[in-house]
């Protein structure tokens, strides 16, 4: 039972541009998400987060949407960098241990 | 400050076997929680320990356990390895307190089961 779904394994941006990332959750109990970017032989590294009474969170080149009708978010990065290279993880937390659930991963390549 | 480290990088072992794996939690940090990762797919989580007891479960066998010392290290030990044992296997460790507290993952051991 996969309860946070990235879909697009891959996706591939010029630099400069804008890089939109996606993810669906099924549990209407995740209280925060979470993403993730993890490079190889790395363990992933957090990015930016949103609590579940926000839509919108902004941290410099990157924000995280969500919209809990649809149980969507997503994650926009503007301007994309070379650097910005990686796996992303979309997760949510729900529970008082904090109990991380992954997604899949998306794994961006900006293109130079 | 020192980050999450974990030993070793790299394990190789045959089905059958048991594997001890180690985590050194950042400093400061009272949490340890241990995720598997299989290729391709996103870190699954295992359980996770505050202050030396369990304090949470995800679905994983018995033959998965583990321990919290009184340093906040941790040590993840499975029993009886199946060839599907092979994995990423992260810990992260964290401050347990209020809504939300960021886990900051080490680098992770690679374990083969052959």
């Amino acid at each position: 039972d996969q309860q946070v779904k990235q879909n697009s394994p891959s996706l591939s941006v010029q630099e400069g541009r804008i890089s939109i990332l996606n993810c669906d959750y099924t549990n209407s109990m995740f209280d925060y998400f979470l993403w993730y970017k993890k490079y190889p032989a790395e363990g992933p590294t957090f990015l930016i987060s949103i609590s579940s009474i926000k839509d919108k969170n902004e941290d410099g080149r990157f924000t995280v949407f969500l919209n809990k009708s649809a149980k969507h978010l997503s994650l926009h990065i503007v301007p994309s960098q070379p650097g910005d290279s990686a796996v992303y993880f979309c997760a949510a937390i729900s529970g008082g241990y904090q109990k991380v659930t992954f997604g899949t991963g998306t794994k961006l390549q900006v293109i130079p | 400050e020192t980050g999450v480290t974990q030993s070793p990088t790299h394990l190789i072992k045959t089905r059958g076997q048991q594997v001890t794996l180690r985590c050194s939690s950042q400093s400061g940090h009272n949490t340890v929680s241990w995720y598997q990762q299989a290729l391709g797919q996103g870190p699954q989580f295992i359980f996770q320990y505050y202050r030396e007891e369990e304090n949470g479960r995800g679905n994983f066998p018995p033959r998965f356990s583990g321990l919290q010392f009184p340093n906040y290290s941790s040590e993840l030990n499975v029993n009886a390895l199946e060839l599907d044992d092979s994995a990423l296997y992260l810990c992260a460790s964290s401050s347990l307190a209020g809504d939300y507290n960021e886990q900051f993952f080490g680098p992770g051991t690679r374990l083969t089961v052959l």
